[in-house]
């Protein structure tokens, strides 16, 4: 069975804190995504990253950055955690092409 | 601005009877269109994808129904039953990258 795993399943964190955010995968998928969730947007990508070292960003970029230094591994960091940045986040892989991708069970962040 | 957009954002449906879930989009270069079922506290999980040279996709009670020049598909399960209840999303992609832009989600209640 795949499996994507993220580090926490709930996170508080003050308005202004850096946050990191784990995803690690197990099926030495290319490619890896973090979405974030909101009711009645669906979810929308923040960043993708298609090999080690290598992103670009998604539709929703602006106060986040991502890390890829293992192919395994994809972490997603809020420079300065916002209230409006309190969300579900759901990190997902999948090989190159269209083809399923993997999700992980997601990361309720608030921020207060 | 939502490319993928889905109807109904909610929907009941007694045990038995067919729900139905539209979505439709703007990118005519998207050629992967996925269905992910959501149950809570879980992420999404690849329940149907179809790509734009079939018009219909069936796998057991759940049918893809596909329509090109429209810009539309829809997402149709037969003999709804209790466990059906979940969150439903329709997404479309393009390319090898995998990217993919969902619809608002659609939550089913199937009634016993």
């Amino acid at each position: 069975d795949v499996k994507v795993t993220q580090s926490s399943r709930y996170l508080v964190k003050r308005t202004g804190e850096k946050v990191f955010l784990e995803c690690v995968q197990d099926m030495d998928h290319e490619n890896m995504f973090w979405y974030r969730q909101d009711p009645g947007l669906g979810l929308r990508l923040i960043y993708f990253s298609y090999d080690v070292k290598m992103k670009e960003k998604g539709d929703i970029p602006e106060g986040y950055s991502v890390s890829r230094e293992k192919k395994e591994r994809f972490s997603l960091i809020l420079e300065s955690a916002s209230t409006n940045q309190t969300s579900m986040y759901l990190c997902a892989s999948s090989y190159s092409g269209n083809t399923e991708a993997f999700f992980g069970q997601g990361t309720r962040l608030t921020v207060v | 601005q939502q490319q993928v957009k889905q109807s109904p954002q909610s929907l009941i449906v007694q045990k038995g009877g067919i729900s139905i879930i539209n979505c439709a989009y703007e990118n005519t270069a998207f050629d992967y269109f996925p269905w992910y079922q959501q149950f809570p506290g879980k992420g999404p999980a690849l329940l149907i994808a179809i790509r734009p040279d079939v018009s219909e996709k069936k796998e057991g009670r759940f049918t893809i129904s596909f329509n090109k020049s429209a810009k539309q598909f829809s997402l149709h399960i037969m003999d709804s039953q209790p466990g059906d209840s979940a969150t439903y999303f329709c997404a479309a992609s393009k390319g090898a990258g995998n990217m993919l832009t969902f619809g608002g989600g659609t939550r089913l209640m199937v009634k016993p």
